[in-house]
């Protein structure tokens, strides 16, 4: 069964700081790889998503680098604030692109 | 503009007995998936239903079940329950078939099985 191997598990940040998050996933047909945020007692929800017919997307501070040639994608938050706190899942179309694979999430913590 | 529907948001079953979680999706969303999220497993890939057809099912035993009506929503249902049957069960809604429309996800389905 084809993964997306998400790091790290988890991440604490100071606010103001910068947030990364890594993705790697496995061969695909589909372009498409999207980041959710999860807030406790909530489902996920969209935060930003990329297409790499470009290397990077950005959506005020939440930024999303793709590299294609090494299968890998990483979620950027510039100036972190402690409202970021939250569980964070990348994802990519493995398989078949009626599904989205989904990493294991990396909780991130943003302290004031 | 109403988001994805999830009834019951909390259920309480005994080992053995079968549960149906209704979804009803955002209006002129044609597209249901249904996911499973634990602690351990994270978010795990049960069935995706466009137009009434299952398109695409995940590695989950036959127990695991789900249909969808004429006008999109659509309902999981599982039975003989196991106590690894507890989890959040979220479903996602969008416009077309296939990931790349994105999805939107309830608030889900927290299962508890005793």
């Amino acid at each position: 069964q084809q993964q997306v191997k998400q790091s790290p598990q988890s991440l604490i940040v100071q606010k103001g700081g910068i947030s990364i998050i890594n993705c790697a996933y496995e061969n695909t047909a589909f372009d498409y790889f999207p980041w959710y945020q999860q807030f406790p007692g909530k489902g996920p929800a969209l935060l930003i998503a990329i297409r790499p017919d470009v290397s990077e997307k950005k959506e005020g501070r939440f930024t999303i680098s793709f590299n294609k040639s090494a299968k890998q994608f990483s979620l950027h938050i510039m100036d972190s604030q402690p409202g970021d706190s939250a569980t964070y899942f990348c994802a990519a179309p493995q398989g078949s692109n009626y599904k989205l694979t989904f990493g294991k999430g990396t909780l991130l913590t943003v302290n004031p | 503009k109403a988001g994805v529907t999830q009834t019951p948001r909390y259920l309480i079953k005994t080992r053995g007995q079968q549960v149906t979680l209704s979804c009803s999706p955002i209006s002129g969303h044609r597209s249901v998936s249904w996911y499973q999220q634990t602690p351990g497993q994270g978010l795990q890939f049960l069935f995706e239903y466009f137009s009434e057809t299952q398109r695409n099912k995940g590695n989950f035993p036959g127990r695991f079940s789900g249909r969808q009506f004429s006008n999109s929503r659509s309902e999981m249902n599982v039975s003989t329950l196991e106590l690894g049957d507890s989890a959040l069960y979220l479903c996602a809604s969008s416009l077309g078939s296939g990931t790349t429309y994105g999805y939107t996800f309830g608030s889900g389905t927290r299962l508890t099985v005793v």
